[in-house]
């Protein structure tokens, strides 16, 4: 079964810093999409940023960026010049080509220190 | 377009009692989801609708939960009758068949069982 760890439960980081989530998970499938989802407190989960497994480059979305590293299976999150509206619950998701089904770390609260 | 839409957004309830929760998804997404989320533990698939029908439905932890979705719109999550460990934020989530990654999550159902 695939399981998602995200073993940093909370982390801080000071306003324009840069801060690295981290995110491990366990498969046996080699096809496959990672993703992290950010879920401000009493607001909608929305997804930050999505890697296919048979991309080899890592991923992009402005100040947000994957470090994928397939072999290990690790999938961390970078965010660079981090903003007050980046607080929030980040979850790290796999989900396998073939399945619908979402399979979530169990989330990490981010700080942000103005 | 408007969101996924869930209420209650809280609902603080008694042991034994009764409670539904409600999802209303993307209009025109025939996928929808539920998820669950225990408080310090990940976010758990419960189950899948397409359309009215039930796709999986493997997530479901016991005979006390029932989900529908009647007519293929709006869908309703019953607990009945509610325990402590029932607990925690349930998520709803839709997806159009045509968008392989586009899913819209809701805020959640903060759900307290006292």
């Amino acid at each position: 079964a695939q399981t998602v760890t995200q073993s940093q439960p909370e982390m801080s980081v000071q306003e324009a810093e840069t801060v690295t989530l981290s995110c491990t998970y366990d498969t046996s499938e080699s096809d496959y999409y990672l993703f992290w989802y950010k879920q401000p407190p009493s607001r909608q989960m929305i997804l930050v940023i999505r890697q296919e497994a048979y991309k080899q480059q890592n991923a992009t979305e402005n100040r947000f960026s994957v470090n994928f590293q397939k072999a290990a299976k690790s999938f961390s999150l970078k965010i660079s010049d981090s903003q007050l509206g980046d607080a929030a619950m980040y979850f790290c998701a796999y989900r396998s080509n073939t399945g619908n089904q979402f399979y979530f770390g169990t989330g990490t609260s981010l700080t942000v220190i103005p | 377009e408007a969101g996924v839409t869930q209420f209650p957004s809280h609902s603080v309830i008694e042991k034994g009692q009764t409670v539904t929760l409600r999802c209303d998804p993307i209009s025109g997404h025939d996928n929808l989801y539920w998820y669950r989320r225990v408080m310090g533990k990940e976010i758990k698939f419960l189950l899948h609708f397409v359309k009215e029908s039930k796709q999986d439905e493997s997530g479901m932890p016991n005979n006390r939960f029932l989900a529908e979705r009647t007519g293929g719109t709006y869908s309703t999550l019953k607990v009945q009758p509610a325990e402590l460990e029932d607990s925690g934020v349930y998520f709803c989530a839709s997806r159009s068949d045509g968008d392989r990654y586009g899913y819209t999550f809701g805020s959640g159902t903060r759900l307290t069982v006292v």
